[in-house]
């Protein structure tokens, strides 16, 4: 099983929602991240999550909030979300983040427009 | 400032020739290199990668080549098919800093039968 599930695939919400992303894998990876891909640009980094705690955050807004409870699930809390937030949001799990040179394997995405 | 850059937003090709898709770094300190595919609302799905050690490396109809020197590496698809048409991402990592990547821009490839 080389597959990592994120849902929603699409999410609509209003500034003043509060809403999470989820993203799973079960292939016993202890790296997982989250990556934001505005249309036409490449997936940026926003935080990595190394054996269940957060190891980089990439100057991240507060109004994202990254939650890991257990080694095979990945969160994205969002909260008074601007416009300018709505992209793809990837999840993408990797052996671990202290293995040199290891691929990670990406999720579909969740789509978010932010209205 | 970009550390990956992919300079041809697009490239179109005939079935069966070869693809030719180039990427350019800066950044000395990378150590590891990877092509990503990406369908539109899809995920990147791993392709195929290359340590700085190497020169190249070959897996079926990939091909990927490193030149250290000249900070630059490629990927030739031999031959090309429609399936083939996606966003290409290159992307790096460096060794110290976990396995997150920094993407390149990526380039369209269409095939065209």
């Amino acid at each position: 099983d080389t597959e990592v599930t994120q849902t929603p695939k699409h999410l609509v919400m209003g500034m003043t929602n509060k809403k999470s992303l989820k993203c799973e894998q079960h292939m016993g990876h202890r790296a997982m991240y989250w990556y934001k891909q505005k249309a036409k640009k490449p997936p940026e980094l926003m935080f990595v999550y190394s054996y269940e705690k957060l190891s980089i955050n990439e100057s991240v807004p507060s109004r994202f909030s990254p939650e890991c409870p257990n080694s095979s699930l990945l969160n994205l809390h969002l909260h008074a979300l601007q416009p300018e937030d709505s992209a793809l949001y990837l999840c993408a799990s990797s052996q671990d983040d202290t293995r040199r040179n290891t691929e990670a394997f990406f999720g579909q995405g969740t789509r978010l427009t932010v209205v | 400032d970009q550390q990956v850059k992919q300079n041809s937003p697009s490239l179109s090709v005939q079935e069966g020739r070869i693809s030719i898709l180039n990427c350019d770094y800066t950044n000395s300190m990378f150590d590891y290199f990877l092509w990503y595919k990406k369908y539109p609302a899809e995920g990147p799905t791993f392709l195929i990668s290359i340590s700085s050690i190497k020169d190249k490396n070959e897996d079926g109809r990939f091909t990927v080549f490193l030149n250290k020197s000249a900070k630059h590496l490629s990927l030739h698809i031999v031959p090309s098919q429609p399936g083939d048409s996606a966003v290409y991402f290159c992307a790096a990592q460096r060794g110290n800093a976990g396995n997150m990547l920094t993407f390149g821009g990526g380039t369209r490839l269409m095939v065209k039968p």
